[in-house]
């Protein structure tokens, strides 16, 4: 079975420094795609970025990298220069073989101003 | 953009009640599913749907849930008798491919059964 680990249950973090948000998950499927979404106070779910197993180079979008580590099954997305707008819930999720988001348990992070 | 739509907001309906969420996909996309996440907790995958049928569904999806496309574009998550514990939000995402593309979510509907 696939299992999503986000070890860090919340993170305070200075206004304009990076962070760092851990992800490790377990599968035994060759195939399967890596997720972050974001989800502020509203509720709402808003994709930040894919990495796909097979992808050679880290996915990156605009000031989200995602540090994809295969043989360590981890999938660490970084946030560059933190703004106060980045404070929200942080869920990375793998997508199996049976087309189903397996999600991890999120980590809250807040940007200090 | 597209988007995925869910309606409504926010429902409140009392213990037993049927409640049905609809759901608008992204026109082209051709998978379905329903999440839902628990107020404080994780979200949970529900069920997925391909081709008007069930691809995949979650023990918490027992009987008393039923998914439909009844014409084409809508997309429906149908609780017959709802109980306390259901009280969740519940998302709705497509994807036009299975998988190697985000799914996309929609706002969620907050339902609260009392």
């Amino acid at each position: 079975a696939q299992k999503i680990t986000q070890t860090q249950p919340g993170m305070f973090v200075q206004e304009k420094e990076a962070v760092t948000l851990d992800c490790t998950y377990d599968t035994s499927d060759p195939s399967y795609g890596l997720f972050w979404y974001k989800q502020p106070s509203s509720g709402e779910m808003i994709f930040l970025i894919y990495q796909g197993s097979y992808d050679q180079q880290n996915a990156t979008e605009g000031r989200y990298s995602l540090n994809f580590q295969k043989a360590r099954k981890s999938a660490n997305l970084v946030i560059s220069a933190s703004q106060l707008g980045d404070s929200a819930m942080y869920f990375c999720a793998i997508m199996d073989s049976n087309y189903q988001l397996i999600w991890g348990a999120g980590t809250k992070l807040i940007i200090k101003p | 953009e597209p988007e995925v739509t869910q309606t409504p907001s926010h429902q409140v309906t009392q213990m037993g009640q049927e409640v049905i969420l609809r759901c608008v996909p992204i026109s082209n996309h051709l998978y379905f599913y329903w999440y839902r996440q628990i107020l404080g907790q994780k979200v949970e995958f529900l069920v997925s749907f391909y081709n008007n049928e069930i691809s995949e569904k979650s023990e918490i999806f027992d009987d008393q849930f039923s998914v439909e496309r009844p014409d084409g574009s809508n997309f429906t998550l149908k609780i017959r008798s709802t109980k306390l514990e259901d009280s969740a939000m519940y998302f709705c995402a497509s994807t036009d491919r299975r998988m190697n593309t985000e799914a996309f979510f929609g706002q969620g509907t907050r339902l609260t059964v009392v």
